[in-house]
């Protein structure tokens, strides 16, 4: 039973340019949630896809967007990338029929923006 | 909101006994959570309180006060292999399914 997988690991970008990362939930989850998270600090959640739509979002900017597929796997974008957007993107898939708040991340795509 | 602290480092002897406490201001909340992290890897579920009190899993326990707003996370017969940041999470009531607040993570290395 293959877990959460994301793609890329690891990316480099220069100020301005976008990016896209992929994710693929673990099989039987239907719910998919992005967090970044920084060097030393704790996951931060940047939004939510259940049944193709966002659900939820966090405080981060429009320049942050992202999809759900059919097959529930997911996509997140983001445009005009900033130093500041250096960070560690974790993607997180759970079930609604499974227990509250239990996630299961992939390794993620470690992104730095030069 | 929500504000979460934990301790960001500890140390502790292989065989010992280690306690990561984490408190938090929040308006309420679901349930408190532990994730484990190791260095370049995803996190991974611990533990999950919603009532006060301790549940016990294993070597790992973690602790609920909602009135004292403080949790810890109890880890018996460290090895050397819980060298980890270990991470405190709430779900709040108004964040909606799923959506975790985390602290910073504590890092704790286990030496010999």
């Amino acid at each position: 039973d293959a877990g959460v997988t994301q793609s890329p690991t690891h990316l480099i970008k220069t100020r301005g340019q976008q990016v896209t990362l992929r994710c693929s939930p673990k099989s039987g989850h239907d719910t998919v949630s992005w967090y970044q998270q920084a060097l030393g600090q704790g996951p931060q959640f940047i939004f939510q896809y259940y049944e193709e739509e966002e659900r939820q979002r966090g405080n981060f900017p429009d320049r942050f967007s992202g999809h759900q597929f059919p097959n529930y796997s997911s996509e997140l974008n983001v445009n005009a990338l900033l130093l500041g957007d250096s960070a560690l993107y974790l993607c997180a898939s759970s079930s609604r029929e499974g227990r509250t708040g239990e996630l299961f991340f992939g390794e993620g795509s470690r992104l730095t923006v030069l | 909101g929500q504000n979460i602290d934990q301790p960001t480092e500890m140390t502790a002897t292989e065989g010992a006994i280690v306690q990561i406490n984490c408190t938090y201001q929040t308006s309420g909340f679901n349930g408190l959570f532990w994730y484990q992290q190791h260095a370049g890897e995803a996190p991974t579920f611990l533990s999950y309180n919603v009532l006060d009190g301790l549940e016990e899993k294993g070597r790992f326990s973690s602790f609920l006060s909602r009135s004292k707003g403080y949790s810890y996370l109890l880890l018996k017969e460290l090895q050397m292999k819980d060298s980890a940041s270990y991470l405190c999470a709430v779900l709040p009531f108004s964040g909606g399914y799923n959506k975790l607040i985390f602290g910073a993570g504590t890092r704790l290395a286990v030496h010999p």
